[in-house]
């Protein structure tokens, strides 16, 4: 089925650090990828989507300076954190939305697959 | 605009009980409806999903059916299992492709 590679899983950091997590899909193609946070039982909150080539799109009311995001390749999205504070602290996952249909491989085309997510704790 | 409304957990069952998890939502044009799952410390995963109405998706041994005289997507199964102890969560998919979630429902089954 369609795996979402999301690293590291689990990242410590002091206040003021910057942080990058991964998010690959490894068996498809994906223009499009969704970066969400979670708070402790909460539900997810979209914060950005990411498009192959181009500028993400934020939500309202997320920095885009403090969130970078870069969608490289069709595989391949990247948050980072930039100058992280305690606040900042959270659970984030991405997702990523396949391109074409691969049915023997139980890819269906525009269903998003999620990275099993990044716990960052700021210090 | 478009969203989702869930059933307020948590959910405690003893094994073998019926779950039914409430969702409904609110939407404007035709969305696709999901459920998916997350169990302790990992990413969500697709349960079942539903693309147009009197839909029923099922996996697993859940079963929801897309309900547009309602404007609901209730999660149901018969038999629950210990290991279907997680959190359940409720989205609708735009047709601009992005997803509105629950806020989730956390089930517990006891042995």
């Amino acid at each position: 089925g369609a795996v979402v590679s999301q690293h590291p899983s689990r990242v410590i950091c002091k206040s003021g650090t910057s942080v990058k997590i991964e998010c690959r899909s490894l068996d498809f193609q994906a223009t499009t990828m969704f970066w969400y946070r979670q708070f402790p039982k909460q539900s997810l909150m979209l914060m950005a989507t990411s498009n192959e080539g181009s500028k993400a799109t934020y939500e309202q009311g997320v920095e885009k300076d403090k969130f970078l995001i870069n969608h490289a390749s069709l595989t391949l999205s990247t948050l980072t954190v930039t100058s992280a504070h305690p606040e900042d602290s959270s659970f984030y996952i991405c997702s990523a939305r396949a391109v074409t249909e691969w049915t023997s491989g139980g890819v269906a085309k525009n269903i998003q697959y999620f990275g099993a997510g990044t716990r960052l704790s700021v210090l | 605009g478009d969203s989702v409304t869930q059933m307020e957990g948590p959910v405690t069952l003893s094994e073998e009980a019926f779950l039914t998890i409430n969702c409904t939502y609110t939407a404007t044009g035709y969305p696709s409806l999901f459920w998916y799952v997350q169990y302790p410390g990992e990413g969500l995963q697709l349960l079942l999903k539903a693309t147009k109405a009197d839909d029923k998706g099922s996996n697993k041994g859940f079963e929801a059916t897309y309900r547009k005289e309602t404007t609901s997507f209730h999660l149901e199964k018969g038999s629950v299992q210990v290991s279907d102890s997680a959190v359940y969560f409720c989205a609708l998919g735009s047709t601009l492709g992005r997803l509105y979630f629950g806020r989730g429902t956390q089930l517990t089954v006891w042995p």
